[in-house]
């Protein structure tokens, strides 16, 4: 079954400080993979798309990288700020370009 | 440029009753597509329209239904409401398809009571 597992569920981090968040999937073969940025109540922000052949692509502070071997992905965000608050949701589209989406990682950045 | 507009944000319905979510997409954009988020489930793919037609399709009962407009404008319609389709629907937009970047509207909250 194609799956997208992110992790952590939740994260708390201070200000300033980086984070990097993980996302492993079963969905083979993919056509690419992309990261959101959720704030409370509001529509998914798209910060990054990479396909398969890509293995890091960056959007200001936001870095993810892709290893496409292990199935992996992951999301470094630099010098966090108060407004990086907010849910990041990983997802996957399969070659028949189905979004299939994981669960998401709640991110609070504290004072 | 106007981004993607849903209408109307809110949302209180009873059991049983039917409810008509619309979703105007960035001008250019032919692909507009369909999502539940719940708390439980997470975002859920529902649908894709592109020119007018419904191209691909997630796994939701056919209470679910939607069409596009000529002016790519889409409707998502929800029948005989239940308990559980409470949640936040989301509509996005893509100039070519759900292979290129979507671009999401606020939602629409749907309670169901």
């Amino acid at each position: 079954k194609n799956q997208v597992e992110q992790s952590p569920q939740s994260l708390i981090i201070l200000e300033g400080k980086n984070c990097t968040l993980q996302c492993n999937y079963t969905v083979s073969p993919f056509s690419n993979l992309r990261w959101y940025k959720q704030d409370t109540g509001r529509g998914p922000v798209s910060l990054t798309i990479m396909t398969f052949s890509e293995n890091t692509k960056s959007n200001g502070r936001y870095t993810a990288t892709l290893d496409a071997d292990t199935k992996q992905s992951s999301l470094h965000i630099t010098a966090s700020q108060l407004s990086d608050s907010a849910s990041y949701i990983c997802v996957v589209m399969d070659s028949s370009y189905k979004l299939i989406f994981g669960s998401g990682t709640r991110l609070l950045v504290r004072p | 440029k106007a981004g993607v507009t849903q209408t109307p944000r809110y949302l209180i319905k009873t059991r049983g009753q039917q409810v008509t979510l619309s979703c105007s997409p960035i001008s250019g954009h032919r692909s507009v597509s369909w999502y539940q988020q719940t708390p439980g489930q997470g975002l859920q793919f529902l649908f894709e329209y592109f020119s007018e037609t419904q191209r691909n399709k997630g796994n939701f009962p056919g209470r679910f239904s939607g069409r596009q407009f000529s002016n790519s404008r889409s409707e998502m319609n929800v029948s005989t409401l239940e308990l559980g389709d409470s949640a936040l629907y989301l509509c996005a937009s893509s100039y070519q398809g759900m292979n290129t970047e979507a671009f999401f509207g606020q939602g629409t909250r749907l309670t169901v009571v």
